[in-house]
């Protein structure tokens, strides 16, 4: 199976907590790449982040930071003092092949909202 | 200077109508899709076109059909529109296989 499971639908935590979305993927591909977008409530998709197979780095950037981990096919991404501006739906996606051609496989999304 | 845009941002329309959506991106990219965003926030690949070629096209009712006339635009044309088809319909393009995806702002499609 190739699929992307983000089991937290909805968080709910105060300005300045740090907050931590997960997601698990399940795939075939030796090569895949994994993606992180935001979609705010003005409803645009916005890329945040990709990851190869290949590269377990952890990243940061800014208040945003990402923890890939193979053995357990976990990509989570965790915001560092959240702010009411982060509130938004974080999807969780996978890159997999489809024929010649590679598709997304999308999480159903996580639910954030940061309360002042 | 919008990357991907997409036309119309709303559509009213009642049940039965035909209408279309047009997407145009100016990054030059090679591969261009559409997915389906429902009341739940769920996104479905739709159809995926790389260089006007239909690459992916998921179980859609042959209600919806693409078109490519270069593989700048990608438009998506809906006949007999039933009231399950509302929902957000997004244009997106990427340059290679391995890269992210760009998205149109999304087109709120309402059946009435």
């Amino acid at each position: 199976a190739q699929k992307v499971t983000q089991a937290q639908t909805e968080i709910s935590v105060v300005e300045k907590e740090d907050v931590t979305l997960d997601c698990v993927y399940e795939t075939r591909d030796t090569t895949y790449y994994l993606f992180w977008y935001k979609q705010p409530p003005s409803g645009e998709l916005v890329f945040l982040i990709r990851r190869n197979s290949f590269d377990e780095q952890n990243e940061i950037s800014g208040r945003y930071s990402w923890n890939f981990q193979k053995s357990t096919s976990s990509f989570n991404f965790t915001i560092t003092a959240s702010q009411v501006v982060d509130s938004a739906v974080y999807f969780c996606a996978l890159s997999v092949e489809a024929g010649n051609n590679r598709k997304l496989i999308w999480g159903l999304g996580t639910s954030l909202a940061v309360n002042p | 200077d919008t990357a991907v845009s997409q036309t119309p941002k709303y559509l009213v329309t009642q049940m039965g109508n035909d209408k279309s959506i047009k997407c145009e991106q100016n990054l030059g990219h090679d591969t261009m899709y559409w997915y389906k965003q429902d009341s739940k926030k769920f996104l479905k690949i739709m159809f995926s076109y790389n260089n006007k070629e239909l690459i992916i096209n998921e179980t859609v009712p042959n209600r919806f059909s693409p078109k490519s006339p270069d593989k700048a635009h990608l438009n998506l044309h809906i006949n007999s529109l039933e009231l399950g088809d509302s929902a957000v319909y997004f244009c997106a393009s990427r340059r290679g296989v391995h890269t992210e995806a760009f998205f149109g702002q999304g087109t709120r499609l309402t059946v009435v």
